[in-house]
């Protein structure tokens, strides 16, 4: 079955520290990965596409990661702020299927 | 801003109604989703549309239905409405076939009492 999970659900981080989000699937036949930021309440935002052939990609204090044969991505966050303070999602796009599959999300509060 | 605009934005409906929301879809995406996400869980794809077409569904029942117009907006109908059903619906657009983005609207919350 494929299945994406985001561990831990919650985490609470300094402001300043650097923030590292894991994301694991199973089956490594993704097409892509996408990490999102969610406010309470608020749809989804785009953070970084990774497509299957790329380790990692950067946006500004954003850099996401994949290992497609460990079935991982990490995002991190450097210096963190309290306006990240949100709920990060990961979906995966697997082949042959049109669907991007969520995990939970981890919730992040980042304390001033 | 994604461009992908929902509505309504809140709306309260009673057991056993039923509902539309509505979708516009990002400029030159011809692709709509829809994800409905429950309090505290990751969405869950309902279904998708592509050239007016159902083009993939998940695991929801036939009461749950869906349009998409020539312009590539999007509606999502739900009948018989179930307590259940309360979630933030979220839409989603993006080009098929290509390794875009999907850009999500703000969503509508619905409420069954």
């Amino acid at each position: 079955k494929q299945e994406v999970t985001q561990i831990p659900a919650a985490l609470s981080v300094p402001e300043g520290e650097n923030l590292v989000l894991n994301c694991s699937f199973t089956d490594s036949a993704i097409y892509n990965l996408q990490w999102f930021r969610q406010d309470p309440g608020k749809g989804l935002t785009s953070l970084l596409l990774i497509q299957s052939s790329q380790r990692e990609q950067t946006s500004g204090r954003l850099n996401a990661s994949l290992d497609k044969s460990s079935g991982r991505s990490t995002l991190y966050i450097a210096a963190s702020q309290p306006g990240d303070s949100a709920t990060y999602l990961c979906a995966v796009r697997w082949y042959g299927n049109n669907r991007l599959a969520f995990g939970k999300g981890n919730q992040v509060v980042v304390i001033p | 801003e994604t461009g992908v605009t929902q509505s309504p934005t809140h709306l309260i409906k009673t057991r056993g109604q039923q509902v539309t929301l509505r979708c516009s879809s990002q400029s030159g995406h011809n692709t709509v989703s829809w994800y409905q996400q429950a309090l505290g869980q990751g969405p869950q794809f309902i279904f998708q549309y592509y050239r007016e077409e159902e083009n993939g569904r998940g695991n929801f029942p036939p009461r749950f239905s869906g349009l998409q117009f020539p312009n590539y907006s999007s509606e999502l109908n739900v009948n018989a409405l179930e307590l259940d059903d309360s979630a933030l619906y979220l839409c989603a657009s993006s080009l098929l076939g290509l390794d875009t983005e999907a850009f999500f609207g703000q969503g509508t919350r619905l409420t069954v009492v």
